[in-house]
């Protein structure tokens, strides 16, 4: 089975760039596209980053995705770390089958 | 803009069937070519994605689930709903609807969840 594979917790100072990661267990992280969703505590979870790259509106330029092949890894990028910044991130794609699957979830703490 | 709200029971016993539905506002069920999931969380774990209904009907389950999950839709309502049979302790958990645009989309919007407790 496909899994995406995140650290459990990251944590960095404000101001400063944190990057988040998603392996991917096997075949090609990039024949799906990724996506990142933040999600703060008691809330519903919310898209920041889809289709590998792309941000939605109102979500800030400091958030930024990328896929590297050769680790078969999506990388979520907060720049200029803010407070507010503090959650919990999960990376979301499909497997071979368009079954989805969630990463694990990783805890962003700026501190 | 769409947006989605969960209801039903916050507690089921052990074995029975737990039944949710999800209210879409904004927006015909019907309409365009969607993506109804549920997907569940428990008190402080991940996200595990339940199934999903497209706009023509056709479903899709987690096999984790191993046949236990069933998602329809009533139109006539603008609802989608979810029911999980011979639940356990370890259904208990946030449960969310939420929305994709395609097969392969995000999922944009969710509902703000709902928690449910499997306890006798």
């Amino acid at each position: 089975n496909f899994m995406l594979t995140q650290p459990h917790s990251v944590s960095e100072s404000p101001g400063k760039t944190v990057t988040i990661s998603c392996t991917g267990s096997s075949g090609s992280i990039a024949s799906n596209y990724v996506q990142w969703y933040q999600q703060r505590p008691g809330s519903a979870p919310t898209t920041v980053i889809y289709e590998d790259n792309q941000r939605p509106s109102g979500v800030p330029d400091r958030f930024s995705g990328s896929i590297d092949s050769s680790s078969n890894s999506a990388s979520l990028t907060i720049s200029g770390l803010k407070t507010e910044d503090e959650a919990d991130y999960y990376c979301q794609s499909y497997d071979s089958s368009t079954y989805v699957v969630f990463g694990g979830g990783t805890k962003l703490t700026v501190l | 803009q769409v947006q989605l709200q969960e209801s039903g029971p916050g507690l089921v016993k052990p074995s029975q069937t737990l039944s949710l539905t999800c209210t879409v506002s904004g927006g015909s069920i019907s309409s365009g070519s969607y993506y109804w999931s549920w997907i569940r969380q428990p008190a402080g774990k991940g996200l595990e994605w339940i199934g999903h209904i497209y706009t023509s009907g056709s479903t899709k389950y987690n096999p984790s689930l191993k046949s236990r999950a069933t998602i329809s839709v009533d139109t006539s309502k603008n609802q989608f709903s979810l029911n999980l049979s011979s639940v356990t302790a370890a259904d208990t958990a946030v449960y969310y609807c939420a929305s994709s645009s395609w097969l392969r989309g995000r999922f944009d919007p969710w509902g703000q969840g709902t928690l449910v407790t499997v306890s006798s």
